[in-house]
């Protein structure tokens, strides 16, 4: 079964600087990885779906990929007070086409 | 405008009591989900449906049952919750497989005391 994890559980950052999350995963055959940021328990918003290695860019948000690695990572560029939120990664099971296994989330606090 | 919707969004019952979550969509999509967020454990899958009257087990079904009698509509029903059902629960959608972006909820809160 696919396992997810992301690091770190938690990061601070300050207005401006880059922020950089990291999404580990098991299974190197998943192909369909995606982002989402949820705002104090709300419901979760994609940011960024990836599915082949290399990089994909939406506005400040880029997804970084290397399968070989076993390795997706997310990067905000100028991250905002209003970026303060839980970020999780989602990662596809290649037996079952239904299902994505979610990490535990990054807790990101922007300071302005 | 798409978009899915929960009903309740804050719910708090007694032990032993039914529980009934509702979640709508305006999307036609096939395929809806029922996940509960717990402190430390993320996201885990209770059940998913693939249309009306097509469900199936997520990683942790027990003491739940869904119904889907229009595509636009996915229930989550407890009968006689427990305390440990204390979960924010989310519904999503999608059309077609989990490889497509599911589209979440806003979420119910529900306590069981």
């Amino acid at each position: 079964q696919q396992k997810v994890q992301q690091s770190p559980e938690s990061l601070t950052v300050s207005e401006g600087a880059m922020a950089s999350l990291n999404c580990t995963f098991s299974d190197g055959t998943s192909n369909n990885f995606r982002w989402y940021r949820q705002h104090s328990a709300k419901g979760l918003e994609v940011l960024v779906s990836i599915f082949s290695d290399g990089e994909k860019e939406e506005g400040r948000f880029t997804a970084h990929l290397n399968r070989a690695n076993l390795h997706v990572s997310l990067h905000i560029r100028e991250p905002q007070p209003s970026d303060s939120a839980v970020y999780l990664c989602a990662v596809s099971i290649a037996t079952n086409a239904y299902k994505v296994i979610f990490g535990k989330g990054t807790h990101l606090h922007v300071l302005p | 405008d798409m978009k899915v919707t929960q009903m309740p969004r804050y719910l708090i019952k007694r032990m032993g009591e039914n529980v009934l979550l509702e979640c709508g969509q305006d999307m036609s999509h096939e395929t809806m989900y029922w996940y509960r967020q717990d402190p430390g454990l993320g996201l885990q899958l209770i059940y998913i449906s693939y249309d009306v009257d097509s469900n199936s087990e997520g990683d942790i079904p027990k003491g739940y049952r869904v119904s889907r009698k229009k595509r636009e509509h996915f229930s989550l029903i407890l009968d006689s919750a427990k305390t440990n059902q204390t979960s924010v629960y989310f519904c999503a959608s999608t059309a077609g497989t989990g490889y497509a972006e599911q589209f979440f909820g806003p979420g119910t809160r529900l306590t069981v005391l």
